[in-house]
């Protein structure tokens, strides 16, 4: 159970190409949904924090219109790179807390997306 | 700004060695810990979330503990195999409705 499909597992594109990657939770619902990014060794830095029917919630130094985060519903998050440039390659993970949310649930994470922007 | 740090970077063992590695967070305003394992090419799975100061968990051959006055937990692996190869991560939540602060990861890779 408590699983969350990521797409694409891949992305190259060229620079100035908007790319959306889909977080989806298939056999539970989720509230929350979170974005991280990790560079090369070093740690998941959260992004963003996406909440179901409302705006999400972007960490300091994060551009919002950068990175457009929909939660349309209960079982998608969308992540969109807008506008991408080589800067932006990296790898992005998400994650879903399942409802109802406690204290001793751990995320749930996808599979997350090696983004490569030429 | 919160620093949550994991010792070692990497490690390699031979298989049926016994192993551990350090999570270390700081002591005060504790909530919880979590532990996952990250296998190359698949999703970071949940091992065990921590919560009490002296909390054990364990899981198969794969234990943790928890010092919340001193701002550490010690994953071990007993008799490690090749599939425990991974990446371990901790997670460290200082209130319930804080973000999760992950540690960088310790590598662990298991020789045959």
């Amino acid at each position: 159970g408590a699983v969350v499909s990521q797409h694409p597992s891949r992305v190259i594109c060229k620079s100035g190409t908007s790319v959306k990657i889909e977080c989806r939770s298939l056999d539970f619902q989720a509230t929350t949904m979170f974005w991280y990014r990790q560079f090369p060794k070093q740690s998941l830095m959260l992004m963003a924090t996406s909440n179901e029917g409302s705006k999400a919630t972007y960490e300091q130094g994060v551009e919002k219109d950068k990175f457009l985060i929909n939660h349309a519903s209960l079982t998608l998050s969308t992540l969109t790179v807008t506008s991408a440039h080589p800067e932006d390659s990296s790898f992005y993970i998400c994650s879903a807390k399942e409802i109802p949310e406690t204290v001793n649930q751990p995320q749930h994470f996808g599979d997350g997306t090696r983004l490569s922007i030429l | 700004i919160l620093n949550v740090e994991q010792s070692p970077q990497s490690l390699h063992v031979q298989e049926g060695d016994s192993t551990n590695f350090t999570c270390s967070f700081p002591s005060s305003n504790f909530y919880a810990l979590h532990w996952y394992r990250w296998e190359t090419a698949k999703s970071p799975e949940a091992l065990f979330v921590m919560t009490l100061n002296g909390d054990e968990k364990k899981k198969g051959r794969i234990s943790a503990t928890l010092n919340t006055k001193e701002g550490y937990s010690y994953l071990y692996i007993k008799g490690s195999q090749p599939e425990d190869s991974a990446t371990y991560l901790c997670a460290f939540l200082r209130t319930s409705y804080d973000k999760v602060i992950f540690g960088p990861g310790t590598s662990l890779s298991v020789i045959p």
